[in-house]
């Protein structure tokens, strides 16, 4: 069974300063990780997302995040807040089961405000 | 953007109303996704679908139904709406055919019942 742990409920940053989301994963399999972001009223839209090749993944927006298997961990980072991050991000794994059918699971989500 | 759609974008409906919710995708996904969501709260899978003439329940018990006729269409449907069914609904879809790839989502809608 597969599970996502999203570290933080809600993260406030400066405006200026970087940002880091901690997720953390469990896969019975080789799993695929995304952070999607949810603005205000608003549907979800793909930040990143790690399929097996290079483990240091970049996304839109200056967002990257690493995969670190032997951490099982999947960090969101910014270098430089903005003001339009202010959003709600979520961590997705996905297993691709045997019978070839995807199970995304998805983390309780992360409010990340940013400080003027 | 993606080329997902849900209508209505709000709706405020009375109890015991019949309401369906519309979701429409134009990339030939098989795989489709209804979520629910409390205001800042989690996504819960409620139903989804492998392709045509498939419909399967989710994680999360829901009193709504589902239909799939149509590879591009995917309504939700509540036969008596309640004060409880208040949330938003997020539809969304995926290719099946290629593994790890993401799923696309709708707008959304925010449903109120009173």
């Amino acid at each position: 069974a597969q599970s996502v742990t999203q570290l933080d409920s809600h993260v406030s940053v400066s405006e200026g300063t970087p940002v880091l989301l901690r997720c953390n994963y469990s896969s019975s399999y080789s799993p695929s990780l995304f952070w999607y972001v949810q603005h205000p009223n608003k549907g979800l839209q793909l930040l990143l997302k790690y399929t097996s090749a290079a483990t240091l993944v970049k996304g839109i927006n200056g967002f990257e995040a690493e995969f670190k298997k032997s951490e099982t961990s999947f960090h969101l980072t910014k270098p430089s807040a903005h003001m339009s991050d202010a959003a709600e991000y979520f961590c997705v794994v996905s297993e691709w089961s045997n019978f070839g059918n995807e199970k995304l699971t998805f983390g309780t989500g992360t409010r990340l405000t940013i400080i003027p | 953007e993606a080329d997902i759609y849900q209508t209505p974008r709000y709706l405020v409906i009375g109890t015991g109303k019949k309401i369906t919710l519309e979701c429409s995708q134009t990339m030939g996904h098989d795989k489709m996704y209804w979520y629910q969501q409390d205001p800042g709260m989690e996504l819960h899978l409620i139903h989804y679908s492998y392709g045509v003439n498939s419909t399967e329940k989710g994680d999360l018990s829901s009193e709504s139904t589902v239909s799939r006729i149509r590879t591009e269409h995917f309504p939700l449907t509540l036969e008596s709406a309640r004060p409880s069914h208040t949330s938003q609904y997020l539809c969304a879809s995926s290719d099946l055919t290629v593994a790890g790839t993401e799923a696309f989502f709708g707008q959304g809608t925010r449903l109120t019942v009173v």
